[in-house]
């Protein structure tokens, strides 16, 4: 079963911050938080992951709270093709790990023009 | 970023027919594929793990001897689904990591299987 808990679909306005949360407050100490999107019948695509610290990327910004049971995915300036399925996945430590991922059912985000 | 390719993009048979689907990692060498199956508005499944030169291993309840995985080279995966029937119609994806440790998982763009 997946350790994630996300809201299953979510709204917001073209240009607008869309911020998605997730819950994981089962998380260990060596596992990182990490976000994949699924575009309508395309592969997941990686955006974007974290231990503690917050993290930016050009895609996306991720803010992991101090006691690390949860996180927000932030897309500052959301456009159409941001709609998508948004994956949370807890996995332990990065680089090596050689483990399939566990997917949730993800949070659905529309953006609406 | 690292590209991984899948042929077919999609693909209809007949029951009782199989069907070879291929995983190809363009710019790296991937020591370790995975096979994911989505049905409709389902989340993807891991199936199985293949590692270059050595047998898959597979999740519970996926059927080995249905769902072949040869993983010859660094840079090719295959999943043949044998015997197929229509409950096997799916979404399957694969994704790679590369030798030294990717950070992430890189996926491909999927295969739509329809069994009539």
């Amino acid at each position: 079963d997946a350790k994630t808990t996300q809201p299953p679909s979510m709204d917001c306005a073209e240009g607008r911050a869309a911020n998605l949360p997730c819950n994981h407050s089962t998380i260990s100490g060596n596992e990182y938080v990490y976000w994949y999107r699924q575009i309508h019948s395309q592969g997941p695509q990686y955006i974007i992951h974290g231990l503690k610290n917050n993290e930016t990327n050009e895609m996306a910004s991720l803010i992991i709270t101090e006691d690390r049971k949860s996180s927000t995915l932030i897309l500052p300036h959301a456009t159409l093709r941001d709609t998508a399925v948004y994956y949370c996945i807890v996995r332990e430590a990065s680089g090596g790990g050689a483990d399939g991922l566990t997917f949730g059912k993800g949070t659905h985000l529309i953006i609406q023009p | 970023g690292a590209v991984v390719s899948q042929h077919p993009s999609w693909v209809i048979c007949k029951s009782g027919t199989s069907v070879k689907i291929e995983c190809r990692s363009l710019d790296f060498q991937a020591t370790t594929m995975f096979w994911y199956r989505q049905f409709p508005k389902q989340s993807l499944m891991l199936m199985a793990t293949s590692n270059e030169g050595s047998k898959a291993t597979y999740e519970q309840g996926v059927e080995k001897d249905k769902f072949l995985i040869n993983h010859a080279s660094l840079t090719l995966s295959t999943l043949t689904v044998t015997s197929a029937h229509p409950e096997d119609s799916s979404f399957y994806i694969c994704s790679a990591i590369g030798l030294a440790g990717f950070i992430e998982q890189f996926f491909g763009p999927g295969t739509r299987l329809t069994v009539l």
